[in-house]
């Protein structure tokens, strides 16, 4: 089956600090992978669309110089939390699908403590 | 906007009894639909996929699909508390579009 792996799994670091998260898509080529953040006890939200080799598309209110998104191969796409602040503390989630009829796969996530 | 609509529960139900969860949706052109489980603090898996009217089934779950009122649902046979998690609805919208439409989930506890 179709097999997401993100790293690192948790980062806690200081206020300040740019964290760049992993998602790579490892037995399949992905075109488009999606960014999501869940806080405790809430509903995944959509942050942003991962797209091969242009501009990643950003839901409304994400800032897009906070978070950047570089999808540089069919396999690979970043998420870099710049500057970090405690409120940007999260669970970060990337997920892709081998074609637009298939379900999305889920990487383990990525918990990410800023102190 | 593209709309799925859960009821956010929590569902109870004692173990070894059928768990139930719905789920609608607003693109009527939709053609593929999922099931995934979120345990607390973890990320979604898959649990099933359905894209035709009727029936699914694979061990205990049951996906099932009606086009036409816009419903899809998902039937858990002999809870065990183990399945206590959040369910979650998918919904891939006509077009060829990437992007799945996730409803907000229903919390299932399954109590011994």
């Amino acid at each position: 089956g179709a097999v997401v792996s993100q790293h690192p799994s948790r980062v806690i670091c200081k206020s300040g600090t740019s964290v760049k998260i992993e998602c790579r898509s490892l037995d399949f080529q992905a075109t488009t992978m999606f960014w999501y953040r869940q806080f405790p006890k809430k509903s995944l939200m959509l942050m942003a669309t991962s797209n091969e080799g242009s501009k990643a598309t950003y839901e409304q209110g994400v800032e897009k110089d906070k978070f950047l998104i570089n999808h540089a191969s069919l396999t690979l796409s970043t998420l870099t939390v710049t500057s970090a602040h405690p409120e940007d503390s999260s669970f970060y989630i990337c997920s892709a699908a081998p074609s637009s009829n298939q379900p999305q796969h889920f990487g383990d996530g990525t918990r990410l403590s800023i102190l | 906007q593209k709309e799925v609509e859960q009821n956010s529960g929590p569902l109870s139900v004692p173990e070894g009894a059928i768990a139930s969860l719905n789920c609608t949706y607003s693109d009527r052109g939709s053609q593929s639909f999922f099931w995934y489980r979120q345990y607390s603090g973890k990320s979604p898996e898959l649990i099933m996929s359905i894209y035709s009217n009727g029936d699914k089934e694979d061990g205990r779950f049951t996906a099932q699909l009606n086009k036409a009122s816009q419903y899809v649902s998902l039937l858990i046979r002999d809870s065990q508390p183990s399945d206590s998690a959040t369910y979650l609805c998918a919904v891939n919208p006509s077009g060829g579009s990437y992007i799945p439409t996730f409803g907000r989930g229903t919390s299932l506890i399954v109590h011994p």
